[in-house]
């Protein structure tokens, strides 16, 4: 059983598209999260939510919307891609902040 | 200011010896929490051990071990009797809880390779 899972694992697209990466885990966790990791393997928080409820937003442009329409699900949308959006985005989820964080896959954006 | 450091881009470790790597973290939060992520080539995260702030002995969980100094601000993880599977890049990472957004803030991370 996967605990969380990520789709798509690769992603090519042009500048300038719409995408949207998709993230589930069946942990039964209250809190997700999404980082990205860049290519020098920098890892940092993008957003956290808590019960469908967004508690970080970390200076990320307005271009990444992330959706979580059940506590099971968080989704990341992305308008007009640029080439700097290139990266490994990973989603998580805890149950508290006394457990550790288990993280999907990853993601890995490339854009043309 | 970097939350987290981690001073050792890459190492090198013979198979079967331990090897340490560093950690040191600055926070003013009297609560928090230090995690190791393991990230071998194949890119996902994977979790190894914690350590509490408030917690008395240092964390262990099979070949891990947490060297927890708290009033140095450090957290070096040891890997005791290196295997070749063991090669990946190592994350440092802490939790604040007072900031009651749950998130980890990263070290750059230490690529260790095991040599047989």
């Amino acid at each position: 059983d996967t605990a969380v899972s990520q789709t798509p694992k690769y992603l090519v697209t042009q500048m300038g598209n719409d995408k949207s990466i998709k993230c589930e885990q069946n942990l039964g966790h209250d809190t997700m999260y999404w980082y990205k990791q860049d290519s020098k393997k920098f890892l940092k928080i993008m957003f956290s939510y808590n019960n469908k409820e967004l508690i970080i937003n970390e200076t990320v442009p307005n271009r990444f919307s992330p959706k979580s329409p059940d506590k099971a699900h968080l989704n990341l949308h992305i308008n007009s891609l640029e080439l700097g959006d290139s990266a490994v985005y990973f989603c998580a989820s805890s149950q508290d902040i006394n457990n550790e964080q288990f993280f999907g896959p990853g993601t890995r954006l490339t854009v043309l | 200011a970097q939350k987290i450091t981690q001073t050792q881009p890459g190492m090198f470790v013979q198979e079967k010896e331990a090897v340490t790597l560093d950690c040191t973290y600055d926070t003013s939060d009297p609560s928090y929490g230090l995690f190791w992520y393991k990230q071998p080539s194949s890119g996902e995260m994977i979790f190894l051990i914690y350590q509490g702030s408030y917690d008395q002995q240092n964390a262990t969980e099979g070949r891990y071990s947490l060297n927890f100094q708290k009033a140095r601000k450090s957290a070096n993880l040891v890997i005791s009797a290196s295997q070749l599977g063991d090669s990946a890049m190592y994350f440092c990472a802490m939790r604040e809880n007072g900031s009651n957004d749950y998130k980890l803030s990263f070290g750059a991370g230490t690529t260790v390779t095991v040599r047989a």
